[in-house]
């Protein structure tokens, strides 16, 4: 089962912040917050990820509470392409692989 | 600059009939990963291979089989599909973690979707 939970939808104006909460209150200490999208028919793409550090990277910035039990995914000046489901995601080692298990997502429309 | 590619793009088989997707990629990464997407819910990982050794869900269904027969290439096998089968079957690649921990992207092909008449 998914440890992570997202608002089912979001709307987000084109040019805007789009700020993408996720709840994570049951991950251990050395699970990773990982970050996906997927855009319509198209396999998901990484964003980001992090562990206890809020990270930034070209297409996004993850801002992660001390307490680790939520994050919130944040796309500083939103476009019509960024329309899709973001997937929050805590990743799961299995030895030299990684298991993703995704939750239901938030799809997030950028509006004209 | 293909990373990940998946063929065929769309795969129509019969109630019953064997299929197989196939899956390559140009990353030499040694994990791949076959997930299971169907129509409004999120992907669901089926089985992966690190390196030869294949890993499986606990909740695979026995119809569905893999093969790799070397780095590059990977396959998914359902050997009587079902009308509940029906879905997109992505395939996906990553680094070794224990060699990379510090850069541990999934890279995802385009998916196959597969129609069961």
């Amino acid at each position: 089962d998914a440890k992570t939970t997202q608002p089912p939808s979001m709307d987000c104006a084109e040019g805007r912040a789009a700020n993408l909460p996720c709840n994570h209150s049951t991950i251990s200490g050395n699970e990773y917050v990982y970050w996906y999208r997927q855009i319509h028919s198209q396999g998901p793409q990484y964003i980001i990820h992090g562990l206890k550090n809020n990270e930034t990277n070209e297409m996004a910035s993850l801002i992660i509470t001390e307490d680790r039990k939520s994050s919130t995914l944040i796309l500083p000046h939103a476009t019509l392409r960024d329309t899709a489901v973001y997937y929050c995601i805590a990743l799961v080692q299995i030895q030299g692989a990684q298991k993703l298990v995704f939750g239901q997502g938030t799809r997030l429309t950028i509006n004209p | 600059d293909a990373m990940v590619i998946q063929n065929p793009r769309y795969q129509v088989t019969q109630f019953g009939k064997p299929v197989t997707l196939s899956c390559s990629q140009t990353l030499n990464h040694n994990v791949m990963y076959w997930y299971q997407q169907k129509s409004s819910q999120a992907p669901k990982l089926l089985f992966h291979y690190y390196d030869k050794d294949f890993n499986n869900e606990a909740d695979t269904p026995d119809n569905f089989q893999s093969r790799r027969p070397n780095t590059s290439f990977c396959f998914l096998d359902i050997r009587s599909p079902g009308l509940g089968d029906a879905a997109m079957y992505l395939c996906a690649t990553s680094r070794d973690l224990l060699t990379y921990s510090s850069y541990n992207e999934q890279f995802f092909g385009p998916g196959t979707r597969l129609t069961v008449l």
